[in-house]
């Protein structure tokens, strides 16, 4: 079975803070996904990367692909309050089913 | 806007209750998943559906079954509930094909007594 592992599992942070949410694995993902879940809601996702050594920004979160596609990295810079919520990594497998990560719980404190 | 509907939010089931969990899409997706989500474990897919009638398990699908009658919609069962089913459950739909994102209803939250 494949896995998917993040860390931190838990971070709280002051609002204006710096962040790096890891996914590592020892698989080979054709893409990978990064959703947010919010209390009472379902995931949503952000963003698809697809080539290794991809990086993508959106807005102040920057998402990275390792080179060998086996791992990624989510960067978020001076973090909002509106940034609170569950981070969730998603490796797509050879039969386009997603392997999730065990998430990171963010909270940002003002 | 892609709609996932779940028929409910919150759900009480007392040990042995069959259950059944309704999803519905709006979005003409040929594929359809369900997972439960438990603290420090992520999702993990139970059951998943590429098109009508079709079913295949998941990595959990022990307790469970499913039924896809027709393309919007994606059922789940729990044929006769115990208190390890204690969960949050998600659907998921997307089109087919890689690199497709996956739009998740709200969740239904089951608890099992």
């Amino acid at each position: 079975t494949q896995l998917l592992e993040q860390s931190p599992q838990f971070l709280s942070i002051q609002e204006g803070e710096n962040l790096t949410v890891y996914c590592n694995s020892s698989s080979v993902f054709s893409s990978l996904q990064w959703y947010r879940q919010e209390p009472g809601e379902g995931p949503v996702l952000l963003v698809t990367v697809v080539t290794g050594g991809e990086v993508k920004k959106l807005k102040r979160l920057t998402f990275q692909f390792g080179d060998a596609r086996k791992d990624s990295s989510l960067h978020i810079t001076a973090a909002q309050p509106g940034d609170t919520g569950l981070y969730l990594c998603a490796g797509e497998d050879n039969t386009d089913k997603l392997i999730f990560g065990t998430g990171t719980r963010l909270q940002v404190f003002p | 806007d892609v709609k996932v509907t779940q028929s409910s939010r919150y759900l009480v089931k007392r040990t042995g209750e069959k259950v059944f969990l309704e999803c519905v899409q709006d979005m003409d997706h040929e594929n359809m998943f369900w997972y439960r989500q438990d603290p420090g474990l992520g999702l993990r897919l139970i059951y998943f559906s590429y098109d009508v009638k079709m079913k295949e398990k998941g990595d959990i699908p022990e307790g469970y079954s499913v039924s896809r009658e027709k393309k919007e919609r994606f059922s789940l069962i729990l044929e006769s509930a115990s208190t390890n089913q204690t969960s949050m459950y998600l659907c998921a739909s997307k089109w087919g094909g890689y690199q497709e994102t996956q739009y998740f209803g709200p969740g239904t939250r089951l608890l099992v007594l």
